[in-house]
C-alpha cells in the first residue's frame, strides 16, 4: 500500500519561498511510471490543484501559479518536492501531496498525504 | 482556468437518489473523458470515488456513479447512507495538459 507523507515548515514569511516534501513509502518510486501531484486548500475552501509530475521529470503547473511553481523528483530518496516562490498570506492552505492511481495519467489521485498545514505570516 | 461550477450544496433522505453537477466549458468536462469525483470529510485527505468519468476504485460503493452531458459530468449516489454526508469534488483535465477542481458540494443527509 503506498503511503505519502509531506513534510516541511508550518510558517514562511511573505515574499520568501514555500519548500515542501513529500515521502513516499510502500513502494519505490523508480518503479513503475506515475504521476505525483500537488494540491492544496484554504481553510474552509475547495481544492486547488498546484500541478504534477511524471517519473520521468516533465512538469504540468497551473497556469494562474506557473511563474511561481517548481516540482522537483528525488527518487532515490522516494521523495518529491514543491517548491512555491514570493509567497503572500493567499498562499495560506492545507497543501496535500497525491499519486494517480495508474500510469495513464488521468489525474485520478488515489494516494493522499494527510496534508500540511502552511501559513503564510510576518 | 476557472474552477468547475458545483451547487454548494444537495440534500436528500436515506434511501434516495440525489445527483450532484460539475460544469464545465468545452476545454475542460466538454472535450475529455477524465473527469474524477472526490469525497472530503472534515480534517481529512479527499478520497478518489470516480475516476475516467464512470470507473470505481477497489472498494468504493457502486451506489456512486458517474457521468457526463455535454460541459456537465455529474455524480449520482443512490440509496443514500449516513456515511456519504461529505463534502465532494469534482476535477476535470483542462487543455494544456492541466487540471481543475469543481467549487465542491456539501452533501447533507436529512
Amino acid at each position: 500500500q503506498v503511503h505519502l507523507q509531506e513534510s516541511g515548515p508550518g510558517l514562511v514569511k511573505p515574499s520568501q519561498t514555500l519548500s515542501l516534501t513529500c515521502s513516499v513509502s510502500g513502494g519505490s518510486m523508480s518503479s513503475g511510471s506515475y504521476y505525483w501531484s500537488w494540491i492544496r486548500q484554504p481553510a474552509g475552501k475547495g481544492l486547488e490543484w498546484i500541478g504534477r509530475i511524471y517519473s520521468r521529470g516533465t512538469t504540468n503547473y497551473n497556469p494562474s501559479l506557473k511563474s511561481r511553481v517548481t516540482m522537483s523528483l528525488d527518487t532515490p530518496k522516494n521523495q518529491f518536492s514543491l517548491k512555491l516562490d514570493s509567497v503572500t498570506a493567499a498562499d495560506t492552505a492545507v497543501y496535500y501531496c497525491a499519486r494517480d492511481i495508474d500510469s495513464y495519467g488521468s489525474g485520478s489521485n488515489l494516494y493522499w498525504g494527510q496534508g500540511t498545514l502552511v501559513t503564510v505570516s510576518s | 482556468q476557472s474552477a468547475l461550477t458545483q451547487p454548494a450544496s444537495v440534500s436528500g433522505s436515506p434511501g434516495q437518489s440525489i445527483t450532484i453537477s460539475c460544469t464545465g466549458t468545452g476545454s475542460d468536462v466538454g472535450s475529455y473523458n477524465l473527469v474524477s469525483w472526490y469525497q472530503q470529510n472534515p480534517g481529512k485527505a479527499p478520497k478518489l470515488m470516480i475516476y475516467e468519468l464512470t470507473k470505481w476504485p477497489s472498494g468504493v460503493s457502486n451506489r456512486f456513479s458517474g457521468s457526463k452531458s455535454g460541459n456537465t459530468a455529474s455524480l449520482t449516489i443512490s440509496g443514500l447512507q449516513a456515511e456519504d454526508e461529505a463534502d465532494y469534488y469534482c476535477c476535470s483535465f483542462a487543455a494544456g495538459g492541466t487540471f481543475v477542481f469543481g467549487t465542491g458540494t456539501k452533501v447533507t443527509v436529512l
